[in-house]
């Protein structure tokens, strides 16, 4: 069974912090996306990561695909209120599931 | 462009009851998903499809059951539900490697 872990479970942080959310696996996959899901919302992709050692940013956000593509990372540069939320990711093995991670719950106080 | 939709948004549901969960799409996507979100968790894949009359288990399948006779729809079907089954159901639809469209999720409770 494919697992995706996220760590840290849960994250609260003051404004203008930094922060990093990891999301390991023992398994390889073909692609991995970020999610960010909102209280009552569905999640709403911010990245998509296909090629090892690939490194992405959207603005304050940098998102890193593992050289052997079983791992991510998302870090957040000077975190806001604003991007309170949960963090999730998704990995995909090929096989056409997406299976997604067990997320990262983040809270940024002012 | 309405995306994906996802009727009821809740429900209540008494054990033993069955019900059918709607989702449909319009971006002509093939592949569509149900997960369910239990409480300050990620989702779970419950079953998944790759196009018209083809769906397959994803990680939690036990006490459902899923058809996929067009593109557009791919209802969610819950035979005997259990209070276990009390959760956040969601759909999602995409081609593949691309973005995954959400629903609005479906909230359902078991009594």
């Amino acid at each position: 069974t494919q697992l995706l872990e996220q760590s840290p479970q849960f994250l609260s942080i003051q404004e203008g912090e930094n922060l990093t959310v990891y999301c390991n696996s023992s398994s390889v996959f073909s692609s991995l996306q970020w999610y960010r899901q909102e209280p009552g919302e569905g999640p709403v992709l911010l990245v998509t990561v296909v090629t090892g050692g690939e490194v992405k940013k959207l603005k304050r956000l940098t998102f890193q695909f593992g050289d052997a593509r079983k791992d991510s990372s998302l870090h957040i540069t000077a975190a806001q209120p604003g991007d309170t939320g949960l963090y999730l990711c998704a990995g995909d093995s090929g096989t056409y599931k997406y299976i997604f991670g067990t997320g990262t719950r983040l809270k940024v106080l002012a | 462009n309405a995306g994906v939709t996802q009727t009821p948004k809740f429900r209540i549901l008494k054990i033993g009851q069955s019900m059918t969960l709607q989702c449909t799409q319009d971006m002509n996507h093939n592949y569509m998903y149900w997960y369910r979100q239990d409480p300050g968790m990620g989702l779970k894949l419950i079953y998944y499809s790759v196009g018209a009359g083809i769906t397959d288990k994803g990680e939690v399948p036990n006490g459902y059951n899923v058809s996929r006779s067009t593109t557009e729809d791919f209802p969610l079907r819950l035979e005997l539900a259990a209070p276990s089954q009390t959760s956040v159901y969601f759909c999602a639809s995409n081609r593949r490697d691309t973005e995954a469209f959400f629903g609005q999720g479906t909230r359902l409770t078991v009594v």
